[in-house]
């Protein structure tokens, strides 16, 4: 069966500090991994990666895939209270001739206090 | 543009009614898709429909349909509403059929509280 595994599932840190979530997947027909951050309700697009080793950064985030271990990290650096919300990774697989199908995990639930 | 706007945005429902979301997807964008997102958990894929066919679709039982329409807005219907369909549900468009474009724009959200 398909999965998403996400680590660890809540995390609460300090401004300033460094974190890393850990995303890692079993699905058949892999296609891509993407990164989504979820505020409120609308998870909103932060990155697609569908190499190994081709590191996706953007500000002070940044992303990179292992497709040989199947994972991939998103790394922060210098947190901000902004970058409270959940974080979702998701897998797109190929589900049959016609058929696509994404798979998220449940989702890191990071904190930054002040 | 406005973006993904979904209705209704808050509905309570009864077991064993029915229930009707609706999307409007970015202008221009051909592929709408619905997920369910119950809360504490990742956002459950339920259908992706391109060009007024269904795409894909996931582990729901077929009290779950939809379907788009020729301007690509797209409903959801949820027959004989059981608690555990209490969730979120999401609606995302993209432009391209395929997934590689990475990008998914989702919407608000609909919550649907079943009591």
């Amino acid at each position: 069966e398909d999965k998403v595994v996400q680590s660890p599932l809540s995390l609460v840190v300090h401004e300033g500090d460094t974190v890393t979530l850990n995303c890692s997947y079993e699905v058949t027909n892999f296609r891509s991994l993407l990164w989504y951050k979820q505020e409120k309700k609308a998870p909103t697009f932060l990155f697609m990666l569908t190499s190994s080793g081709i590191e996706k950064k953007s500000g002070r985030l940044s992303s990179i895939l292992d497709k040989k271990e199947l994972f991939s990290i998103l790394n922060i650096t210098a947190t901000q209270t902004g970058d409270s919300a959940i974080y979702l990774c998701a897998v797109e697989a190929q589900g049959g001739t016609s058929y696509d199908k994404v798979i998220f995990g449940p989702g890191t639930s990071l904190s930054v206090i002040p | 543009d406005a973006g993904v706007t979904q209705s209704p945005t808050h509905l309570i429902k009864t077991r064993g009614q029915q229930v009707t979301l609706r999307c409007s997807p970015i202008s221009g964008h051909k592929s709408v898709s619905w997920y369910q997102q119950v809360l504490g958990q990742g956002p459950q894929f339920i259908f992706q429909y391109y060009e007024k066919e269904e795409r894909g679709r996931g582990n729901f039982p077929d009290r779950f349909s939809a379907r788009q329409f020729p301007n690509y807005s797209s409903e959801l219907n949820v027959n004989a509403l059981l608690l555990g369909d209490s969730a979120l549900y999401l609606c995302a468009s993209s432009r391209y059929r395929g997934w590689s474009t990475g990008e998914l724009f989702f919407g608000e959200g609909s919550r649907l509280t079943v009591l």
